[in-house]
């Protein structure tokens, strides 16, 4: 049974391009939860979805990042138009329930914005 | 939203010592608590999720308990290993039950 699967594992943008963000939860996993650790601070909520909903998204930036979890496929997180201040290491979880089940993350996606 | 505090900010600890260090929460609406083991350049992985005031969990060297009354959660590490050396996070669930993350406990052990 594969774990939380992230890619890229690093991704490098210019400042103004778009970065993707792909998750893939645990096989039987319907709960994906993104987080954002900027340098030297600890774990940030952003968003936290199942399938094809967005449940929470009150850690989310509320221009340029979006999310979202398909009925196939993996969770995506989108950021438009990067900046300097998005470079961070974005990590990936999943749950099979929500409340009392522990997160499995993924390896994370370090952004860095040129 | 709650205002989780792990303390020490850092420790270290000498290899063979046991250990312990506090997560604190506000106790009001408390429903569960989560603690998961960060080592560098790795992901955070799942110790314990703890839900019942009086809880005790173990899982090899390691174990926690849990105080809802007063808004406390005590890890404890027995007979520390360099492998132990990691930040130790606690996030209790918010009445949105969302994970609030605590800033973690940095350990680590000096052989």
């Amino acid at each position: 049974n594969a774990g939380v699967m992230q890619n890229p594992r690093h991704l490098v943008r210019r400042r103004g391009q778009e970065a993707r963000l792909r998750c893939s939860p645990m096989k039987g996993h319907s709960h994906v939860y993104w987080y954002r650790q900027l340098p030297e601070e600890g774990l940030k909520f952003m968003v936290y979805l199942q399938k094809e909903n967005i449940i929470d998204e009150s850690g989310m930036p509320k221009e340029r990042f979006s999310a979202e979890f398909p009925k196939e496929g993996p969770s995506i997180l989108r950021i438009q138009q990067v900046v300097r201040g998005d470079s961070a290491a974005y990590f990936c979880a999943s749950s099979l329930g929500r409340l009392l089940d522990e997160q499995f993350f993924g390896p994370g996606t370090r952004l860095t914005v040129l | 939203i709650l205002n989780v505090e792990q303390s020490p900010q850092s420790l270290h600890v000498q290899e063979g010592d046991s250990t312990n260090f506090t997560c604190s929460f506000p106790s009001s609406n408390f429903y569960a608590l989560h603690w998961y083991r960060w080592e560098t350049a790795k992901s955070p992985e799942a110790l314990f999720v703890m839900t019942l005031n009086g809880d005790e969990k173990k899982k090899g060297r390691i174990s926690a308990t849990l105080n809802t009354k007063e808004g406390y959660s005590y890890l404890y590490i027995k007979g520390s290993q360099p492998e132990d050396s990691a930040t130790y996070l606690c996030a209790p669930l918010d009445s949105n039950y969302q994970l609030i993350w605590g800033a973690g406990t940095k350990l680590i052990i000096k052989p």
